[in-house]
């Protein structure tokens, strides 16, 4: 079946460090692929998104690439700030037969100290 | 402020007893999901309904059912709750399937 693997968390940066969170999938077919952002208390909110192989998806100074041939989907960021710290998710999203399929992995903790 | 609604934003309740929990999409949006957040198991899919009909299943418990409505909005009814049930329980939509969803704010249900 489908499955999202995120790297386990928290991840501590400094402000101003450089930004990693890898994300692999696999799945049958041809996903899309989606980055949430879950800030504390609050509910997930897209981040960016990619639909196709090669695609990048960027926002709010992130990144992250959809690679079909390492199935993956790595979000980074050159330089963290405080704001940024939040819970990410990384998602995928199948269609077969007309019945569509979610998954989100189980999401990084990022914590950014000033 | 994402456009869908979720009420009540807590609940908390005892034991055995079923609640419901209502989600209003955003305008225009004709896909509703429903997901379950705890701390052990992280972001669980339910259920996804479209324009009224069922469309994707999750790990939808079978004490837990879910409809939407001419409206569009949607319902999720949990029964017979156990302790392990108390969870944020998050609605999103979209306009179609396979398309980005926005989440609503949650509802935080515990079961004492």
């Amino acid at each position: 079946g489908d499955s999202v693997t995120q790297m386990e968390g928290p991840v501590t940066l400094s402000e101003e460090a450089f930004l990693t969170i890898n994300c692999t999938y696999t799945a049958t077919g041809y996903p899309s692929l989606f980055w949430y952002v879950q800030y504390p208390g609050e509910g997930l909110q897209l981040l960016l998104k990619a639909t196709k192989a090669d695609d990048k998806g960027s926002n709010k100074g992130f990144e992250a690439t959809y690679r079909k041939e390492t199935t993956s989907f790595h979000l980074e960021k050159g330089s963290v700030q405080v704001s940024d710290s939040a819970v990410y998710f990384c998602a995928l999203i199948t269609v077969s037969g007309g019945y569509q399929k979610v998954t989100f992995g189980t999401g990084t903790k990022l914590q950014v100290i000033p | 402020d994402s456009g869908v609604t979720q009420t009540p934003k807590h609940l908390i309740t005892a034991t055995g007893q079923r609640v419901t929990l209502r989600c209003s999409p955003r305008s225009g949006d004709l896909s509703v999901y429903w997901y379950q957040q705890s701390l052990d198991q992280g972001l669980q899919f339910l259920i996804q309904y479209y324009n009224g009909e069922e469309r994707a299943k999750g790990n939808i418990l079978e004490r837990f059912s879910a409809q939407q409505f001419p409206d569009l909005h949607s319902e999720l009814n949990l029964s017979s709750l156990e302790l392990g049930d108390s969870a944020l329980y998050f609605c999103a939509s979209s306009v179609v399937s396979a398309e980005t969803q926005y989440f609503g704010p949650g509802t935080r249900l515990l079961v004492l």
